[in-house]
């Protein structure tokens, strides 16, 4: 069984550039989440896909978006950079419904840095 | 929204003393309510979890207990020990709402030796 894994682990964008963080679930999840963990605070909820599709969002503007792709890896998109967006991105995933539908599995993360 | 405050926002026990870390939250809602472990450059690791139908929960050295009218949890550790070290984090989330998990600013546990 393979765990959560993200990429890249790391990277290093300017002001009003865009970015792409990926991720793939663990075996046998077919819901993602991403989260946006700034320094020194708990992560905060971007949005969740199941099916393919957005189901339930943060207070994140659209500039965030997701896809998530029929073997229920996902991506997070987020355009016209600003410094704020420097932080932790965490994909998790779970299982649909039933015992441990809220248990995550976290990934390691993407630290961006926005300059 | 939810809201869920915790405290206190650093802890420093000598190892073998217990550690209790506490969180409050806002939406009457919730019903679920884990708790995470990050050690330092890495993930979010579930240590245990509560669901409102439940008052107390316990595992090995760790226990949460949760006050549904008074809108409070609490993580208790006992007899520390120095890898206990790193972040503590609450959430809270209503089961019905799968991964929207809603999670407290985190506690720096030190355990010294």
């Amino acid at each position: 069984e393979t765990g959560v894994t993200q990429s890249p682990t790391h990277l290093i964008k300017t002001r009003g550039q865009q970015v792409t963080l990926r991720c793939s679930s663990q075996s046998g999840h077919n819901t993602v989440s991403w989260y946006q963990q700034a320094l020194g605070q708990g992560p905060q909820f971007i949005f969740q896909y199941y099916r393919e599709e957005e189901n339930g969002r943060g207070n994140f503007p659209p500039r965030f978006s997701g896809l998530q792709f029929p073997n229920y890896s996902s991506e997070l998109n987020v355009n016209a950079l600003e410094l704020d967006d420097s932080a932790l991105y965490l994909c998790a995933s779970s299982p649909r419904g039933g015992r441990g539908a809220n248990v995550l599995t976290f990934g390691a993360g993407s630290r961006l840095t926005v300059l | 929204g939810e809201n869920v405050e915790q405290h206190p926002s650093t802890l420093s026990v000598q190892e073998g003393d217990s550690a209790v870390i506490k969180c409050t939250y806002s939406d009457s809602a919730s019903n679920y309510f884990p708790w995470y472990k990050q050690e330092l450059g890495k993930r979010p690791q579930l240590i245990i979890d509560i669901r409102s139908n439940v008052g107390e929960k316990k595992d090995q050295r760790i226990a949460v207990t949760l006050n549904k009218t008074a809108k409070h949890f609490s993580l208790h550790i006992t007899e520390t020990q120095p890898e206990d070290s790193a972040v503590y984090f609450c959430a809270a989330s209503m089961w019905e709402y799968g991964n929207k998990l809603v999670f407290g600013a985190g506690t720096i546990l030190r355990v010294k030796s």
